[in-house]
């Protein structure tokens, strides 16, 4: 069974940067794509990017670009989110997720970090 | 970017009922679109992957249909545990995006 296991909740200061881990068990690390996926308070899913854990290619959602940064850890299987230079809007739950087979779609998601931007 | 919307906004409706939620792409994305359902609180669950496939535990009165840009998911009767946000998400472009979900509450 797969399982995506994420770090804890998040307080950081405007300005500030945030890197939120994503631990991948049960199945084949590098086969897949990870993807993570942010909701902000009473809104939304906003896809982020993915990254390829195969090649390490990544590919991240237009507004977020310059700001985001998607990395994985093979030796640990774990995958990170890093977002710079954050502001209030970037009060969130993330999420990592991934597919299953050669599904692109998210099968599995991890349980979400709670990333709280306040002076 | 491919823009999903969805319709209605919110839906009231009692146990039991039939629902019908509509997505929209503004291209085709051929058959690369899932729908998703979040509970207050929780992470979403995959219920629809590939427009009609049902994921792993998802009930069959849950169904998908459609291609290219409309897209429909259907329950065809209401369980309590049903009333929730529903999300369309496609995966046809290497962005992916989400519609901006449709709530369906109890009337």
């Amino acid at each position: 069974q797969v399982q995506l296991v994420q770090s804890g909740i998040e307080v950081k200061k405007p300005g500030a940067s945030v890197k939120v881990s994503c631990g991948v068990s049960g199945y084949t690390f590098h086969s897949y794509e990870y993807n993570w996926v942010r909701q902000a308070p009473g809104q939304g899913l906003e896809w982020m990017g993915w990254i390829n854990a195969n090649n390490g290619s990544t590919k991240y959602a237009r507004g977020l670009q310059g700001r985001v940064a998607m990395t994985t850890e093979t030796s640990t299987t774990t995958v990170y989110m890093e977002l710079k230079s954050l502001t209030s809007d970037d009060t969130a739950v993330y999420y990592c997720a991934r597919g299953l087979g050669g599904s692109r779609s998210f099968h599995f998601w991890g349980q979400g970090t709670l990333v709280i931007v306040s002076s | 970017e491919i823009v999903l919307t969805q319709s209605p906004g919110t839906l009231s409706l009692s146990p039991g009922e039939r629902v019908t939620l509509s997505c929209r792409a503004s291209q085709s994305v051929s058959s690369s679109l899932a729908w998703y359902q979040q509970r207050p609180g929780q992470a979403p669950r995959l219920l629809i992957y590939g427009a009609s496939s049902r994921a792993t535990g998802t009930p069959d009165r849950f169904s998908g249909s459609g291609s290219g840009t409309d897209f429909t998911l259907t329950i065809s009767r209401l369980e309590p545990e049903d009333f929730a946000v529903y999300y369309c998400q496609q995966y046809g472009s290497s962005t992916r995006t989400f519609g901006p979900g449709t709530k369906v509450d109890v009337k």
